[in-house]
């Protein structure tokens, strides 16, 4: 039971240059998240995904861009990486519906240095 | 609008001791409550939810939390501190009436000393 995945683990930058982080997700939830967390800042929400085929804006958007690619995956791209966005990346999925709230699930993160 | 504040940025205490993480909230609509933890290069781990079943919620690893309505608060206790439970823990808010994105707090850190 892999629960949420994220690829890759680690990376480093330069200035300027694109990347695409990548997650999926085995539990069918219909919502997914993006994340970037620095410290004393708690977790910000970039970008989130409620259901296939459709995409909003979070709290910190600029400079991302997303896809809901299907129901399992939802990728992160930096067209032009900034040394402020020197962060972890985390991806999370959950299950909302009318009545209740589930919680959300988490993978392990992307620590992205851009230089 | 809804808003999570976590007091203390960081809370020290003695394996044994008492922990206490405290949080506070604001929505404008019954909220959903929870706390995750996070031990060190992992994701957020969920403790423990309330979603209006029960005032008193017990997780795992030992922790509670209850609901105090006319306090806004959800503060998260254990009786006895385990050197194990050194993480840092989010409290996080979101209602079923208006936004279902959880607005989390900025952390708090519990150190646990021997």
């Amino acid at each position: 039971n892999a629960g949420v995945t994220q690829t890759p683990k680690f990376q480093v930058l330069k200035t300027g240059q694109s990347m695409t982080l990548q997650c999926a997700q085995d539990m069918n939830h219909n919502s997914m998240y993006w994340y970037r967390q620095d410290p004393g800042m708690g977790l910000r929400l970039i970008y989130y995904s409620a259901s296939e085929g459709t995409t909003d804006k979070g709290e910190v958007p600029n400079g991302y861009n997303v896809s809901r690619l299907n129901k399992r995956e939802f990728s992160l791209r930096l067209e032009s990486a900034a040394p402020s966005q020197t962060s972890v990346y985390f991806c999370a999925s959950s299950e909302v519906s009318g009545l209740s709230n589930q919680p959300q699930h988490f993978g392990d993160g992307t620590r992205l240095s851009i230089l | 609008a809804q808003s999570v504040t976590q007091l203390g940025s960081h809370v020290s205490v003695s394996e044994g001791a008492l922990v206490l993480l405290r949080c506070n909230y604001s929505s404008s609509v019954p909220p959903y409550l929870f706390w995750y933890v996070q031990y060190p290069n992992q994701g957020l781990q969920l403790l423990l939810k309330y979603t209006s079943a029960a005032t008193l919620v017990k997780g795992i690893n030992g922790f509670e939390a209850e609901f105090k309505k006319s306090e806004t608060s959800f503060h998260l206790t254990k009786p006895s501190a385990h050197m194990s439970d050194a993480a840092e823990y989010f409290c996080a808010v979101s209602n079923a009436g208006g936004s279902y994105i959880p607005t989390f707090g900025r952390g708090t850190s519990l150190i646990v000393h021997p």
